[in-house]
């Protein structure tokens, strides 16, 4: 156990549906990421947040939304999705965040698959 | 432009074994390095770091070797067991303070 949880674990949704990941992290962290990994890619860093704020998004398609109401929960929203947005999307968070190094504590991921 | 690569995308080692995974960079302003563990339904786990003013650094069965010279990256494991079967991916810290990953290596375990 990392002290970083994600639900759901798993996700089946068609391209007009709507649903929502869920991350919590119970380290007391001020910082929480979103990560998209694709078989045979590398992570590809999607959202930041830091003390609530996002600090970064790295050109991701408006279809996805994050949404973080506290340090310690963040949420990826999500609607009108494509087939080619299957991945694991996994969730971290760190001490800090944006600036300089900081170990960054991985969820389980949840598996989206998109019919 | 930046990239973190790793030289193998499969390797098998036999068990006891020692296994050392490769990685390159190519931002010689990246200053911090991070070796993650990723088994099969879960995510990247921290093993090791390191910081560009270090060559070396141990950790329990693991060493991480840091080549600034030729920007190569390197992570060791002594006596490989079937529990370090996993994909193993290294992470640098650019000079923008973005973190890249590499592509991942996998590590498999023979009896």
């Amino acid at each position: 156990e990392t002290g970083v949880t994600q639900t759901p674990r798993h996700l089946v949704m068609g391209m007009t549906n709507k649903k929502s990941l869920k991350c919590e992290q119970h380290l007391g962290h001020n910082a929480m990421y979103w990560y998209k990994q694709s078989a045979k890619k590398p992570l590809e860093l999607m959202f930041v947040y830091s003390l609530e704020e996002r600090v970064e998004n790295n050109s991701v398609p408006s279809r996805f939304s994050p949404e973080c109401p506290n340090s310690s929960h963040l949420f990826l929203h999500l609607h009108t999705l494509q087939p080619e947005d299957s991945a694991l999307y996994l969730c971290a968070s760190s001490q800090d965040g944006g600036t300089g190094s900081n170990e960054q504590f991985f969820g389980p991921g949840t598996r989206l698959t998109v019919l | 432009g930046e990239s973190v690569g790793l030289h193998l995308p499969t390797l098998s080692v036999q068990e006891g074994d020692n296994s050392i995974i490769n990685c390159a960079y190519s931002n010689s302003a990246s200053d911090y390095f991070i070796w993650y563990k990723q088994e099969s339904g879960k995510g990247p786990q921290f093993i090791i770091d390191i910081r560009s003013n270090m060559d070396k650094r141990q950790g329990q069965r693991v060493t991480v070797l840091l080549n600034k010279t030729v920007k190569h990256l390197s992570l060791q494991i002594a006596a490989t067991q079937p529990g370090d079967s996993a994909v193993y991916f290294c992470a640098e810290w650019g000079g923008d303070d973005k973190i890249i990953f590499g592509k991942g290596t996998r590590l498999h375990i023979l009896p």
